[in-house]
């Protein structure tokens, strides 16, 4: 069964400092991951799109890596803001089309604090 | 929000009425989604339309039918609610489907009692 796992849960920094939230699944076959962010009361919008081949991108502030081999993504995000606050979900497309292709994470919910 | 809007966006309701929720587009995407999301299970599918009049069941389809009678309209019936179908209801859509990008709408909140 395919399956998206994130870590932490839930995360609160202070504004200004960088954090790092993770990703792990066990799609496959895989063929791209995406972060979404979803602000409170709105619906998922798309930071990063990473296919295989990609280790690294960036969106401004927020970095994407991906380790295909690992089955692990981690995003980075720098020189927090308080408009950070938000939940993260981690989404992973199989190669396959039709309703099974996509598998949600449950979100890690980023706090900043003043 | 891509040209996306759900109505109603708030309905609470009693168990046992029928419900019924509203995606409209204004992109023109041939693939339509409606997912719940409750706290611990991140984004469930519930049914998806891939073409005027073409749907087919997500994960937790039941105790749900969907419509797609224009290319811009989606929806969603709850025939029978239930207190197990309180829950926020986020329509998506997506230019082709399976990996492509979905963008989704505000959101319903629905509370039923």
């Amino acid at each position: 069964k395919n399956q998206v796992e994130q870590s932490p849960q839930s995360l609160i920094i202070l504004e200004g400092k960088n954090c790092t939230l993770q990703c792990n699944y066990t799609v496959s076959p895989f063929s791209n991951l995406r972060w979404y962010k979803q602000d409170t009361g709105r619906g998922p919008v798309s930071l990063t799109i990473m296919t295989f081949s990609e280790n690294t991108k960036s969106n401004g502030r927020y970095t994407a890596t991906l380790d295909a081999d690992t089955k692990q993504s981690s995003l980075h995000i720098t020189a927090s803001q308080l408009s950070d606050s938000a939940s993260y979900i981690c989404v992973v497309s199989a190669k396959y089309t039709g309703r099974r292709a996509l598998t949600f994470g449950s979100g890690t919910r980023l706090q900043v604090q003043p | 929000d891509a040209g996306i809007t759900q109505s109603p966006r708030h309905k609470v309701t009693e168990t046992g009425t029928p419900v019924t929720l509203r995606c409209h587009q204004t992109e023109n995407h041939r693939y339509m989604y409606w997912y719940r999301q409750d706290p611990g299970h991140g984004l469930r599918l519930i049914h998806y339309s891939y073409g005027v009049k073409d749907t087919d069941k997500g994960e937790v389809s039941d105790g749900y039918s969907v419509s797609r009678s224009k290319t811009e309209d989606f929806l969603l019936t709850l025939e029978s609610a239930t207190s197990s179908q309180t829950s926020v209801y986020f329509c998506a859509i997506s230019y082709s489907e399976g990996t492509d990008t979905q963008y989704f709408g505000p959101g319903t909140r629905l509370t039923v009692l």
